[in-house]
């Protein structure tokens, strides 16, 4: 059974460029989540989703960053105009289903640079 | 903000169990801990989770006290393998979203 997979694993973009990251959950899970880990910090959430719909986006800076969960097809992450500060690694993870019983499966990660 | 407090690192000889402690007095009754790790630079690896009573599966043991003020996460034969930063995560319990709030987890060294 395939786990949580992300790609690209590692991605470069010049400042004002955009970064697009693709996430596929585990088979069966419709509940995919993104997470950002800066440099030295902790994982921050930042989106949930369910097919076709945003439930939670209150970790999501509010412009140039966006996320979708097609009907078919990975979760998208795209961030527009990258900065420096978008430097950081971005991780997927997703759910039987929704609630605190249910456990989150994390990806491996996408390794954003921003030169 | 994380409702946890760890101790930011801790050394564990190989072969010994390695016992990693985790305050979290402030949890509520429907509240679920979590414990995860992250190897290196790698995604969160998933261990175990409790609401009130401990718990037992092939990577470990959760301990959690009977007021629930504080928990115990057991890897009954550390390995190198287990060196990791260790988060325990307090999870708001019901059916709409919740994610997971990391803290800065416990670094734990498994030391040949």
């Amino acid at each position: 059974n395939a786990g949580v997979m992300q790609n690209p694993r590692h991605l470069v973009r010049r400042r004002g460029q955009e970064a697009r990251l693709r996430c596929s959950p585990m088979k069966g899970h419709s509940h995919v989540y993104w997470y950002r880990q800066l440099p030295e910090e902790g994982l921050k959430f930042m989106v949930y989703l369910q097919k076709e719909n945003i439930i939670d986006e209150s970790g999501m800076p509010k412009e140039r960053f966006s996320a979708e969960f097609p009907k078919e097809g990975p979760s998208i992450l795209r961030i527009q105009q990258v900065v420096r500060g978008d430097s950081a690694a971005y991780f997927c993870a997703s759910s039987l289903g929704t609630g605190a019983h249910y456990e989150q499966y994390f990806g491996p990660g996408t390794r954003l640079t921003v030169t | 903000d994380a409702k946890t407090t760890q101790p930011p690192s801790m050394d564990c000889a190989e072969g010994r169990a390695a016992n990693l402690p985790c305050n979290h007095s402030t949890i509520s009754g429907n509240e679920y801990v979590y414990w995860y790790r992250q190897i290196h630079s790698q995604g969160p690896q998933y261990i175990i989770h409790g609401l009130k009573n401990n718990e037992t599966n092939e990577m470990a043991s959760l301990i959690i006290t009977e007021d629930r003020k504080s928990s115990t996460l057991i890897l009954p034969h550390a390995t190198l393998r287990d060196t990791a930063v260790y988060y325990c995560i307090v999870r708001v319990g019901g059916s709409g979203n919740t994610p997971l709030v990391f803290g800065k987890g416990t670094r734990l060294s498994v030391i040949a």
